[in-house]
């Protein structure tokens, strides 16, 4: 079992659709990171959060610690949201925090 | 300032060559990440850097592959004697003076081993 899982691993929707992409983890924490990858293969870093709530425009990032769970939504979703968004915990291992990386979810928002 | 910098983009080399993949860290920041991303997996973190120290290089194979981030220049992630299964995505990220905080990521390096 990945200790990183992403859900859904794939998500189409419609302009101005409401969209949440969940992130569950199953190891100790310092924080969560969500990316996006563009189809070109660039990475930006959304959001990095160790508690509570972030927003950034029409993207919303929440995440409970004691559930080990993390959401994005998008709202009023366009076009240009179509990319990979990737969850990514910060997590101490042998003796460094290193990011440990969720598969993705594929978002294709239709015009 | 510009963003971190990855060259080159794209790198085809035979099986048997050497690869070697630069990343140029946001100014100011002195912490180096180096992660692998195969065709149709997620990203792996490979190795972490600071100015003239490996702090952890647990994700890095045990043959073949080094990094390394000198005073001076970029940072390097070195593959002797490639092989097909090398071919992947190779992405660098920095972060500032202060670790654990957030990552900026480079556009990575396209590397296709023929």
């Amino acid at each position: 079992k990945n200790e990183v899982e992403q859900s859904p691993q794939n998500l189409t929707a419609q302009e101005g659709e409401f969209i949440t992409i969940n992130c569950s983890y199953s190891v100790g924490i310092s924080a969560l990171h969500w990316l996006q990858q563009h189809p070109g293969g660039g990475i930006v870093s959304l959001f990095m959060l160790s508690s509570g709530k972030k927003k950034h425009g029409r993207l919303i990032a929440t995440i409970n610690i004691q559930e080990k769970h993390s959401s994005l939504h998008i709202t009023a979703s366009h076009p240009r949201d179509s990319a990979v968004y990737i969850c990514a915990v910060r997590s101490p291992q042998g003796g460094s925090e290193k990011l440990v990386f969720g598969k993705g979810t594929k978002l294709t928002v239709n015009p | 300032n510009a963003g971190v910098m990855q060259n080159p983009r794209h790198l085809v080399r035979r099986r048997g060559q050497e690869a070697r993949l630069r990343c140029s860290p946001m100014k100011g920041h002195s912490h180096v990440y180096w992660y692998r991303q195969l065709p149709e997996e997620g990203l792996k973190f490979m190795v972490y850097l600071q100015k003239e120290n490996i702090i952890d290089e647990s994700g890095m194979p045990k043959e073949r592959f080094s990094a390394e981030f000198p005073k001076e220049g970029p940072s390097i992630l070195r593959i002797q004697q490639v092989v097909r299964g090398d071919s992947a995505a190779y992405f660098c990220a920095s972060s500032p003076d202060w670790a654990y905080n957030e990552q900026f990521f480079g556009p990575g390096t396209r590397l296709t081993v023929l």
